[in-house]
């Protein structure tokens, strides 16, 4: 049962644009979403989160907005950079969970000068 | 800011035998840490809570027996994944946290595990 689905496996964009990665929950419970960078053979690297009585929250380049209700959350990067170009996953956490978080299953983004 | 130190980095072990990865906190203390196992093209998924100075709590589908796991100091968590098998190669990551979740548990690196 994935609580945590990102259902695009891969994303192209040129640099400059806009990138938008998407991820859906279904555990009502999720309280907070973080989003994560990732190379290979290396540990996730924190990003950006978002608690769930908020519905957007900006950290320069990144934007992470929440739709409660859809039970959606997605990371805007702006203007996007080639070394930006790794897998992004999105994870949720409950307040009840004491600090679990349950990850989605990656999107690769890649940047093209 | 946090940083966690995890080791070794890559192993290579023969089926039946033993392999130690160790997650340590350097600059904090963390009474919980999280170990996290990664197929290629996979997500991450959480295997198990451990606890300083109690028992880890493992997620379903989890063979404590086999992953044995050690929390005996506050900078210091143990995986020994016991009589390793090919099935059990993987990708394991710790993380560990002295802040709110909304800071972002800093990962350890990783280890790349490979059993022949």
């Amino acid at each position: 049962d994935q609580q945590v689905k990102q259902n695009s496996p891969s994303l192209s964009v040129q640099e400059g644009r806009i990138s938008i990665l998407n991820c859906d929950y279904t555990n009502s419970m999720f309280d907070y979403f973080l989003w994560y960078k990732k190379y290979p053979a290396e540990g996730p690297t924190f990003l950006i989160s978002i608690s769930s009585i908020k519905d957007k929250n900006e950290d320069g380049r990144f934007t992470v907005f929440l739709n409660k209700s859809a039970k959606h959350l997605s990371l805007h990067i702006v203007p996007s950079q080639p070394g930006d170009s790794a897998v992004y996953f999105c994870a949720a956490s409950a307040s009840t969970s004491y600090g679990k978080l349950t990850f989605g299953q990656g999107t690769i983004l890649t940047v093209h000068p | 800011g946090a940083v966690v130190s995890q080791h070794p980095s890559w192993v290579i072990c023969k089926s039946g035998t033993s392999v130690k990865i160790e997650c340590r906190s350097l600059d904090f203390q963390a009474t919980t840490m999280f170990w996290y196992r990664q197929f290629p093209k996979q997500s991450l998924m959480l295997m198990a809570t451990s606890n300083e100075g109690s028992k880890a709590t493992y997620e379903q589908g989890v063979e404590k027996d086999k992953f044995l796991i050690n929390h005996a100091s506050l900078t210091l968590s143990t995986l020994t994944v016991t009589s390793a098998h090919p099935e059990d190669s993987s990708f394991y990551i710790c993380s560990a946290s002295r802040q709110a979740v909304l800071r972002g548990y800093t990962f350890g690196s990783g280890t790349r595990l490979t059993v022949v």
